[in-house]
């Protein structure tokens, strides 16, 4: 149980392109997902919280119009990199937690790398 | 807000030995500290966590400990096999409603046969 689906798993795009990754829960619903970011041999860095209904919260310094996410089910979240230029290039991961107080466990999806060109 | 420090940033130990990870947190809020495990290119799998009412947790050979006072808490791998090899992240999260990680900045374990 407890698994999340990331796609796509690796993405190559021009500059200027925008890009939609989803991330799902496929057994279980998830009313609170995450996206995180991360560079080569680095550590995960939340870019922003996602709340099924409402609107993310997105971290410091983090550009909400940048990074578009919308959590329109409890099992869906997406997040689109708007106007992707090389600096954008990295691995995004999403995780999903599972409704209920004290459920703090966050299951992770497998990643999506994004080359930006 | 809560900052997480993880050492050793790298770590190489005999195969059979046993590895030790060390973090320190920062918000003494913070009740929930999991431990997970990332091979390369892979994602992170959580592999023990701990809460704040509870001072040690064992499974098989990994166990983690908790210093609430002192705001450490480590991870205890023993008897280490060559599949122990990837990097692991200690986390910190904070009571219900603040639920967010803060990730250590990782430390890469190699098995050496």
């Amino acid at each position: 149980g407890a698994v999340v689906s990331q796609h796509p798993s690796r993405v190559i795009c021009k500059s200027g392109t925008s890009v939609k990754i989803e991330c799902r829960s496929l057994d279980f619903q998830a009313t609170t997902m995450f996206w995180y970011r991360q560079f080569p041999k680095q550590s995960l860095m939340l870019m922003a919280t996602s709340n099924e209904g409402s609107k993310a919260t997105y971290e410091q310094g983090v550009e909400k119009d940048k990074f578009l996410i919308n959590h329109a089910s409890l099992t869906l979240s997406t997040l689109t990199v708007t106007s992707a230029h090389p600096e954008d290039s990295s691995f995004y991961i999403c995780s999903a937690r599972p409704g209920g107080r004290g459920g703090h466990i966050q299951y992770f999806g497998a990643g999506t790398r994004l080359s930006v060109l | 807000g809560e900052n997480v420090e993880q050492h050793p940033s790298t770590l190489s130990v005999q195969e059979g030995d046993s590895a030790v990870i060390k973090c320190t947190y920062s918000d003494s809020a913070s009740n929930y500290f999991p431990w997970y495990k990332q091979e390369l290119g892979k994602r992170p799998q959580l592999i023990i966590d701990i809460r704040s009412n509870v001072g040690e947790k064992k499974d098989q050979r990994i166990a983690v400990t908790l210093n609430k006072t002192a705001k450490h808490f480590s991870l205890h791998i023993t008897e280490t096999q060559p599949e122990d090899s990837a990097v692991y992240f200690c986390a910190a999260s904070g009571p219900f409603g603040n639920e967010k990680l803060t990730f250590g900045t990782g430390t890469r374990l190699t098995i050496i046969p």
